[in-house]
């Protein structure tokens, strides 16, 4: 079946940090793959995407390349800051879903010192 | 802003109360779903509407109810709350099931949740 695994945390960094979270995914087929970001009383919000292998998702200063190979997205930054502590999520799309449900990792938990 | 409108933002409900979760979109989106997350957990799919008119069961609809009369609109209904339904609740929504659209357009939209408590 279709399943996402993330490291556990919580995840503590000093500011400017280099943050990785790692992602792996069992998928049939070519799954999209999302990261979403949860801050602190609010909802997911989508951070980045890829849609097929090799591809790189982008934002805020975020990237995940999918890996076919490795079946990895994981999360990366080069200079964290306090406003990223939040609560990451990897998650698929499977590609033929009859339902649109995403499957979703359990969640990181990024705190950023100052 | 465009984007998905849930309300309420909390809720504190008795044993065997019912309410009604609003969920609205303003995008146009056909498909729309219903999550609950829960500690340990992650998001669980609870129902969900591929057009008006429209529904069907997630992994865990037991005790939830929905209806899709507009594309804008998807309550969720809670017939007599239990413990066991406190959770935080998300409303997503899409162009289409695989969260494919026009123009490019891809992935589910999220609103900011409902913190639900049933004592």
């Amino acid at each position: 079946g279709n399943s996402v695994t993330q490291m556990e945390g919580p995840v503590t960094l000093s500011e400017e940090a280099f943050l990785t979270i790692n992602c792996t995914y069992t998928a049939t087929g070519y799954p999209s793959l999302f990261w979403y970001v949860q801050y602190p009383g609010e909802g997911l919000q989508l951070l980045l995407k890829a849609t097929k292998a090799d591809d790189k998702g982008s934002n805020k200063g975020f990237e995940a390349t999918y890996r076919k190979e490795t079946t990895s997205f994981h999360l990366e930054k080069g200079s964290v800051q306090v406003s990223d502590s939040a609560v990451y999520f990897c998650a698929l799309s499977p590609p033929q879903s009859n339902t649109g449900k995403l499957i979703f990792g359990q969640g990181t938990t990024l705190q950023v010192k100052p | 802003n465009a984007g998905v409108t849930q309300t309420p933002k909390f809720q504190v409900l008795k044993t065997g109360q019912s309410m009604t979760l609003q969920c609205a979109q303003d995008m146009n989106h056909e498909y729309m779903s219903w999550y609950r997350q829960d500690p340990g957990m992650g998001l669980r799919l609870i129902h969900y509407s591929v057009g008006a008119g429209i529904t069907d069961q997630g992994e865990v609809p037991n005790g939830y109810n929905v209806s899709r009369s507009t594309t804008e609109d998807f309550p969720l209904r809670l017939l007599s709350a239990a413990p066991s339904q406190t959770s935080v609740y998300f409303c997503a929504s899409s162009y289409s099931k695989t969260g494919r659209g026009p123009s490019g357009n891809y992935g589910y939209t999220f609103g900011s949740g409902t913190r639900l408590t049933v004592v």
